[in-house]
């Protein structure tokens, strides 16, 4: 059963710009979840896709988004890029109902220059 | 999160010798999971627990929960190179509904 899959794995942009990662789910699962890991913050919970629907939210200002497209797969986008949005982006997924049992991609690391 | 505290942040030991990693939740806990990260890389999930004094062992990864203390430790026993990367734990808190929270995360080096 092939993993939970982020695209890039790298992405450099610099400040002002708009970055979008990509996030494929383990087949079957339907939940997409984002989160954020800076330098000396640990994990922080960004958002919750189901069914394509925004479930929840962390507490990021609104040029965080995303979406869910209808084959579960998930965007987040960051428009107007500051220098502390660099960071390792972590989606993880799970079936629908269990987000107790998530399971995480390798992360796609954004550098803000 | 501030609701999850781990401790140590940082720990180095010498390869065989054993060492505990403790999460402890300033909230009520419904489940405690133990993760494994390679630096820059993604979670691997390691163990869950949900019932207070469960405890689960994975090869030589020990993990208990102490549902009174509402804390949990990792124990790793006859430490490996294999065994070095960042521990976080996550729990599933009342208050937050259906997300997961983490602590900051324990980096763990195994001098050879």
């Amino acid at each position: 059963e092939a993993g939970v899959t982020q695209s890039p794995t790298h992405l450099i942009k610099t400040r002002g710009q708009q970055a979008t990662l990509r996030c494929s789910p383990i087949s079957g699962h339907t939940s997409v979840y984002w989160y954020q890991q800076a330098l000396g913050l640990g994990l922080q919970f960004l958002l919750w896709y189901d069914e394509g629907e925004e479930r929840n939210r962390g507490n990021f200002p609104p040029r965080f988004s995303g979406r869910q497209f209808p084959n579960y797969s998930s965007e987040l986008n960051v428009n107007a890029l500051e220098l502390e949005d660099s960071a390792l982006y972590l989606c993880a997924s799970s079936r629908q109902g269990s987000y107790n049992e998530q399971f995480f991609g390798p992360g796609t690391r954004l550098t803000v220059l | 999160s501030q609701e999850l505290e781990q401790s140590p942040q940082s720990l180095i030991v010498q390869e065989g010798k054993n060492l505990t990693i403790n999460c402890t939740s300033s909230k009520t806990l419904y489940g405690l999971y133990w993760y494994k990260q390679k630096y820059g890389e993604g979670l691997i999930f390691l163990m869950m627990l949900q019932k207070g004094g469960e405890e689960k062992s994975h090869e030589k990864i020990t993990a208990k929960l102490d549902e009174k203390k509402q804390q949990s430790s990792l124990h790793i026993t006859a430490s490996q190179p294999s065994h070095a990367g960042i521990y976080l734990c996550g729990a599933d808190l009342m208050e937050y509904g259906n997300k997961l929270v983490f602590g900051a995360g324990t980096i763990l080096r195994v001098k050879s």
